[in-house]
């Protein structure tokens, strides 16, 4: 069966520092991955998606940028983060066929300070 | 353009039905979803509804259909304190975006508390 494990849970993090999450999904091949942004008291924010490794689209000009170095990893930047940029960011896979199931991680609270 | 409107708070009594109402804007949606959300972890995906259909059942989950109105429903029976959590509304555009991908568009989400 297909998983999907994103790290780390929470973060606290400097304005000003690098930012660097991951997400991998296990028992899949080509999957489309997903990183959404859930503010408080907001709906998810669609960020990226990539459909193949090395290719990324996004969907909101942002100071965050994302990365497929491998077929099952999923990783998201800064260079540098701003307090805008505290969230809750959750990695999503597509499940098969036409209804775009979308299959989410456990998601990481950061915190920028 | 493209928006998902939930009611944000909802407060039932154990065992009895709640619902969770959802409005969406793109009559050509093609599914609308209910994810889940408990504290602290990511979204789970409860059911969905294809557009041409009006009433999905599953176990003691209904969802309601209008497209019509655009409105959606979500019916949770005998309602437990397991099913605290914020619940999500989605839907999926029929237009696509850039690299094939037809967007998911997700509400607010509205979070239910079930009390004693």
């Amino acid at each position: 069966s297909q998983t999907i494990h994103q790290w780390p849970a929470t973060l606290v993090q400097p304005v000003g520092s690098p930012l660097s999450l991951e997400c991998t999904v296990e028992g899949t091949s080509n999957p489309n991955l997903y990183w959404y942004r859930q503010a408080a008291g907001r709906g998810l924010q669609l960020l990226f998606y990539s459909v193949g490794i090395g290719q990324i689209s996004s969907e909101v000009p942002q100071n965050l940028s994302a990365s497929r170095p491998q077929d099952r990893q999923f990783i998201l930047s800064s260079k540098k983060l701003l307090l805008s940029d505290s969230g809750f960011y959750l990695c999503a896979w597509r499940g098969d066929g036409g209804n775009e199931k979308l299959f989410f991680g456990s998601g990481t609270q950061l915190s920028v300070l | 353009g493209e928006d998902v409107e939930q009611s944000l708070f909802l407060s039932v009594r154990e065992g009895d039905s709640s619902v969770i109402n959802c409005t969406y804007t793109d009559s050509s949606s093609t599914y609308l979803y209910w994810y889940k959300q408990e504290p602290g972890a990511g979204l789970q995906l409860l059911t969905y509804i294809f557009s041409n259909m009006d009433m999905k059942q599953d176990q003691r989950l209904t969802v309601l259909l209008n497209k019509k109105d655009k409105h959606l429903s979500l019916r949770i029976a005998d309602t437990q304190t397991g099913d605290s959590a914020i619940y999500f509304c989605a839907e999926k555009l029929r237009r696509m975006i850039s690299g094939g991908y037809n967007k998911l568009i997700f509400g607010a989400g509205t979070r239910l508390a079930v009390h004693p």
